[in-house]
């Protein structure tokens, strides 16, 4: 299976820019996705194939990378951004997803 | 607005049998594919099995095949989970989601759990 490696943790400052990296263990061309995660909540698409934005979205949600390598930004973040997130892949079944980096807010 | 909402999760003893129901709302349910997503409970997401918009194809992780039975009703715009022979690592919440283009879940429902215990 294709591993998807996150992580763990960040933690900035409302107003910030923060960057979520993702790495695959074999090239998933653009079909990177990043999901967010609250509390008690289902997760929620935000980019889909690496860097479009989903429906209803806010445009401070941006996603970048191709191959390997994938980043996720928020900027600025806001206090309700704190969540899980989660990238996705659907280059190679069975789709996997990333193990998460929990965003904390200062 | 588009709804899914999971129903039938519960205790069950390994070995024995569960299923699951997805109602789906606020879109056309027969133009779209449908999956089930998996989180344990310290664990992350896992992609369980997806069924193609007339229900002809079906796909399905390797750890559950043969056990899990996924299933649609377009007339009742109702999607199916049938788990058979089930083990402890199937405990964990169980989410609907609508599948595009084989690649992403744009839509989630709010998960049910199953616990599978003795």
């Amino acid at each position: 299976d294709t591993v998807l490696t996150q992580s763990p943790a960040l933690a900035v400052s409302p107003g910030e820019r923060v960057t979520f990296s993702c790495r695959a263990s074999e090239s998933v061309f653009k079909l990177m996705h990043w999901y967010q995660q609250k509390p008690g909540q289902q997760p929620k698409l935000l980019i889909y194939k690496a860097s479009n934005l989903a429906s209803g979205v806010p445009a401070r949600f941006s996603g970048s990378g191709s191959g390997t390598d994938f980043t996720f930004t928020i900027d600025p973040v806001e206090a309700d951004d704190t969540a899980t997130y989660y990238c996705q892949q659907s280059w190679i079944a069975p789709w996997t997803f990333g193990g998460g980096t929990q965003l904390e807010l200062k | 607005e588009v709804q899914l909402v999971e129903s039938g999760g519960g205790l069950v003893q390994p070995g024995r049998s569960l299923k699951l129901s997805c109602a789906a709302s606020g879109f056309t349910f027969s133009a779209y594919d449908m999956a089930w997503v998996r989180q344990g409970p310290t664990k992350g997401l896992e992609w369980v099995a997806s069924i193609s918009t007339g229900g002809d194809n079906t796909y399905y992780r390797d750890s559950v095949r043969g056990r899990f039975t996924i299933s649609r009703d377009n007339d009742k715009s109702t999607q199916y989970l049938q788990m058979d022979s089930l083990r402890s690592e199937d405990t964990a919440t169980y989410y609907c989601a609508r599948w595009r283009f084989h690649d992403y879940f744009d839509y989630w429902g709010q998960g049910v759990m199953v616990t599978v215990s003795s």
